[in-house]
C-alpha cells in the first residue's frame, strides 16, 4: 500500500546525543515536510524539501538537520544543539502541482521522541 | 511568512448538532490552498477538506464544509451532525506560493452525547 512510514514510533535519547528519525514515502511525491508538535500545540515547520538534493529551513530549524538524497526519503537528525527536543515529530509529503496549488499533505504516524 | 490564526478555546458540542471552527489567515499571495485536518488522540493527521484560493464555490466533503470568505481571509470549517468520533483537535493549514505548508495552533472539539 502507498503511504508514509515513520520509524521508530517511540524513541528515547540521552542528553547530548544525536538521533535520526526516518521518513520514507512510496507515493512519488515531490514535496516532503518535517513538523514538530508539542503537547496541546499546533504543528511547527522544521524543514521542507521540494525536490531531491534541495531543502529549506522552516520556522524552527535550529538544532535540526535533514538530507534529501532520494525522492522517497527525508530523514531528520535531532542534534545535541537542540535544547528541548522532547516532542512529537510528524513527517508529511504532497504532490507539487504548481505554486500554492499543492494537493493535501499525507502524514506519517509520527515519532514520539523523549530525552532522558 | 504566512500566518494562520485559530483562537477559539476548547469547544463542547452536543451530538447531532453542527459546529463551526474559525480560521483566519494572512498572506500577500494571490494563489494558495487552504486545508483542514483532524487529529484524534492517536496523533495521526487526517485530511478533511481543501479549498483553492481561486475556487468560487465553497468546498464540501460529506459532513464537512468550508466557509471561504476570501476578502476577509477567513476559512471556517463547519461540521454538521456531530458524532462522538468527531472529538479531536482540528487544524487549519495554508499552502502559499512558496509551498511552505503552515498550520494554525488548532481547536479542541469534544462531542458529548
Amino acid at each position: 500500500d502507498g503511504g508514509i512510514t515513520q520509524s521508530p514510533k517511540y524513541l528515547f535519547r540521552k542528553e547530548g546525543q544525536n538521533v535520526t528519525l526516518s521518513c520514507e514515502q512510496n507515493l512519488t511525491h515531490d514535496a516532503m515536510f518535517w513538523y514538530r508538535q508539542d503537547p496541546g500545540q499546533g504543528l511547527r515547520l522544521i524543514y521542507y524539501s521540494q525536490i531531491v538534493n534541495d531543502f529549506q529551513k522552516g520556522d524552527i530549524a535550529e538544532g535540526y538537520s535533514v538530507s534529501r538524497e532520494k525522492k522517497e526519503s527525508f530523514p531528520l537528525t535531532v542534534t545535541s544543539a537542540q535544547k528541548n527536543p522532547t516532542a512529537f515529530y510528524l513527517c508529511a509529503s504532497s504532490i507539487t502541482v504548481g505554486r500554492g496549488t499543492n494537493t493535501e499533505a499525507f502524514f506519517g504516524q509520527g515519532t514520539r521522541l523523549t530525552v532522558v | 511568512a504566512q500566518k494562520i490564526t485559530q483562537t477559539q478555546p476548547g469547544m463542547f458540542v452536543q451530538e447531532k448538532e453542527a459546529v463551526t471552527l474559525d480560521c483566519t489567515y494572512d498572506t500577500s499571495d494571490q494563489s494558495y490552498g487552504l486545508f483542514w485536518y483532524k487529529q484524534p488522540s492517536s496523533g495521526e493527521m487526517i485530511f478533511l477538506i481543501y479549498q483553492g484560493s481561486y475556487d468560487e464555490q465553497n468546498a464540501t466533503e460529506g459532513r464537512y464544509s468550508l466557509n471561504f470568505q476570501k476578502a476577509r481571509k477567513s476559512a471556517n470549517l463547519v461540521i454538521s451532525a456531530s458524532q462522538l468520533g468527531d472529538s479531536a483537535m482540528y487544524f487549519c493549514a495554508m499552502n502559499p506560493e512558496s509551498n511552505r505548508l503552515a498550520f494554525g495552533k488548532g481547536n479542541q472539539v469534544v462531542v458529548i452525547p
